[in-house]
């Protein structure tokens, strides 16, 4: 059952931020936002995660409204190693069960 | 910290053979681990659910005399997909949950099967 909705695909100059959006509007009070990427014929690479306060890191900033019903996900300088499916997640956490349920994501591509 | 690997990476078999795949923590303790499966252009699909000692839980679909999953230890998980066929050729992604840790999936860098 698909709790997040996300553009298919996406471009994005190198050099350039990144914006991804993410839709999850039936969120619960207790779900979290996660982000991991897939770089071709790699797995997945944890991103990052908020529950309603902004967040960031080395790798990027996460903005979820104030409704929590939609985030975006920011690549703040987009390099060309930046191309990859990118999934956005949400997840009840500390439950001991595996709800990491991947979507469709969204391709971005960034170009030279 | 938190890495998960894999072997082999790649493998090719040919049909009615069997193949086994290892995914290893190898700086901290799981006692789950997770096998999914990814077709080209499709998104991950869980597979099974693997506790150290016990047996493994699978998901719908997925034939556990097929896919044999072994969690003899927190550091070691085992897939072998018995009498491989070519529906069975996908990359096979397995990820490991930190025991101490927080609430977090470390994933391996997967492994391509191809089935001829």
């Amino acid at each position: 059952d698909a709790k997040t909705t996300q553009p298919t695909s996406m471009d994005c100059a190198e050099g350039r931020a990144a914006n991804l959006p993410c839709n999850h509007s039936t969120i619960s009070g207790n779900e979290y936002v996660y982000w991991y990427r897939q770089i071709h014929s790699q797995g997945p690479q944890y991103i990052i995660h908020g529950l309603k306060n902004n967040e960031t890191n080395e790798m990027a900033s996460l903005i979820i409204t104030e409704d929590r019903k939609s985030s975006t996900l920011i690549l703040p300088h987009a390099t060309l190693r930046d191309t990859a499916v990118y999934y956005c997640i949400v997840r009840v956490a500390m439950t001991g069960a595996n709800n990491l349920f991947f979507g469709t994501g969204t391709r971005l591509t960034v170009i030279p | 910290g938190a890495v998960v690997s894999q072997h082999p990476s790649r493998v090719i078999c040919k049909s009615g053979t069997s193949v086994k795949i290892e995914c290893r923590s190898l700086d901290f303790q799981a006692t789950t681990m997770f096998w999914y499966r990814q077709f080209p252009k499709k998104s991950l699909m869980l597979m099974a659910t693997s506790n150290e000692g016990s047996k493994a839980t699978y998901e719908q679909g997925v034939e556990k005399d097929k896919f044999l999953i072994n969690h003899a230890s927190l550091t070691l998980s085992t897939l072998t997909v018995t009498s491989a066929h070519p529906e069975d050729s996908s990359f096979y992604i397995c990820s490991a949950r930190d025991l101490l840790g927080a609430d977090e999936q470390f994933f391996g860098p997967g492994t391509r099967l191809t089935v001829l």
